[in-house]
């Protein structure tokens, strides 16, 4: 089994839903993280949490939400969604401390029409 | 915004031959870190440099770093077709609780 599972693989929706993307991780790390990846441009960090009681925006945080049910889950929302919010969306964990590599689950292809 | 600027874009070379992409950055550093993405799934960590390493080296990965340029080369050797994927390098500083800030990533086509 993967270590960080994202659901849904894909998601195809209309403009003006609320969207919840899931993520959950077995690595026992306490930092989380979603970004959003759209081509030419890399990763773009959205949210992040350090652990259950703490959430931090990222760079692009507009138009979304968290939430971080445990140390295992944290969820992306878009309350209303637009269409250029159509991208790929991953999610990533890591242990604590410097230097400490990031694990990415496969993404969720969300397009939004 | 993004710290990291990888060079080239794409890149397409033969089974067996070099693959070498550079990756520069803005700002101070902590750590650089080398990330592959094969297509339709997430980044995978390669190798990570320190800022007071110069050069690092894994199985068929080699990495260098100037911090005076603020910048890095990310080598493979003797290439497979394995290795067609997009590299992405990330940096990371203290200030910035360590959180990764992304390069927009090398293609890298090898073909048979």
């Amino acid at each position: 089994d993967a270590d960080v599972t994202q659901t849904p693989r894909n998601r195809i929706t209309k403009t003006g839903k609320r969207i919840m993307l899931e993520c959950s991780q077995t690595k026992g790390h306490d930092r989380m993280y979603w970004y959003r990846q759209d081509p030419g441009l890399g990763l773009r960090l959205i949210y992040y949490s350090f652990d259950v009681k703490d959430i931090n925006k990222g760079e692009i945080s507009d138009g979304y939400s968290v939430s971080r049910q445990a140390q295992a889950k944290f969820s992306l929302s878009l309350e209303s969604a637009i269409p250029n919010q159509t991208a790929l969306y991953f999610c990533a964990t890591s242990d604590y401390g410097e230097g400490q590599p990031q694990h990415f689950g496969d993404g969720t292809r969300l397009s939004i029409l | 915004s993004q710290q990291g600027e990888e060079d080239p874009q794409a890149l397409s070379i033969q089974e067996g031959e070099n693959a070498t992409m550079n990756c520069s950055y803005k700002t101070s550093i902590n750590n650089l870190q080398w990330y592959r993405q094969n297509s339709g799934r997430g980044l995978v960590h390669l190798i990570l440099i320190r800022s007071n390493e110069r050069e690092k080296h894994s199985g068929r990965l080699r990495v260098t770093l100037d911090t005076s340029k603020k910048s890095s080369s990310l080598l493979i050797t003797a290439s497979r077709a394995a290795d067609t994927a997009s590299y992405f390098c990330a940096t990371a500083f203290y200030s910035n609780d360590y959180k990764l800030s992304f390069g927009a990533g090398t293609t890298v086509t090898v073909r048979a």
